[in-house]
């Protein structure tokens, strides 16, 4: 089965530092994608960044930036030069790729708050 | 940029009492799925549809949960005798294909209160 751990609840960072919100994972597959969402109060789902397990150099979206490390399975995000609008909830998931199911597994969520 | 949309944003019901969630998924999309997320906890899976059809359903998907697809657009979700414990915010997503880098993309979601 598959698993994604965010370990720390709450992250609090000065507005326009960078800030790496981390992810660890865990499955059996050797094809998946790892996904970060960005939750704000007003409660929507914001696709921000996506990391295949295959892709040899990790992603990046602007600000954002996807740290991977296939070997210790960790799909840290990187948020640079934070702005008070970042302040959300941010969730890792994870979703299996081929031949099998197509839903998407969450963390339980990292609170950002950026403090001016 | 085309969007998921859900409505109402907000439905209050009786326990006990039928309800329906509507969405609109992005329209070249083939792919459906509902997720809620229980206040304050993590985001849950319910089902996946494709082809007029279920794919997969979780345990908390239960015979009490229906969903559909009544027209080229639409697709429902059916609470049939809403429980206290139903009480959350239900999120419908679609995709383009099931490919490993094809995100899901969220509607804002139903707030779902249950008295």
């Amino acid at each position: 089965a598959q698993k994604i751990t965010q370990t720390q609840p709450g992250m609090f960072v000065q507005e326009k530092e960078a800030v790496t919100l981390d992810c660890t994972y865990d499955t059996s597959d050797q094809s998946y994608g790892l996904f970060w969402y960005k939750q704000p109060s007003s409660g929507e789902m914001i696709f921000l960044i996506y990391q295949g397990s295959y892709d040899e150099q990790n992603a990046t979206e602007g600000r954002y930036s996807l740290n991977f490390q296939k070997a210790r399975k960790s799909a840290n995000l990187v948020i640079s030069a934070s702005q008070l609008g970042d302040s959300a909830m941010y969730f890792c998931a994870m979703k299996r790729t081929q031949g099998g199911s197509e839903k998407l597994v969450f963390g339980k969520g990292t609170k950002l708050t950026v403090n001016p | 940029e085309p969007e998921v949309t859900q409505t109402p944003s907000h439905q209050v019901t009786q326990m006990g009492q039928e309800v329906i969630l509507h969405c609109v998924p992005i329209s070249n999309h083939l792919y459906f799925y509902w997720y809620r997320q229980i206040l304050g906890q993590k985001v849950e899976f319910l089902v996946s549809f494709y082809n007029n059809e279920i794919s997969e359903k979780s345990e908390i998907f239960d015979d009490q949960f229906s969903v559909e697809r009544p027209d080229g657009s639409n697709f429902t979700l059916k609470i049939r005798s809403t429980k206290l414990e139903d009480s959350a915010m239900y999120f419908c997503a679609s995709s383009d294909w099931t490919g490993n880098n094809s995100p899901l993309h969220f509607g804002n979601g139903t707030r779902l209160t249950v008295t």
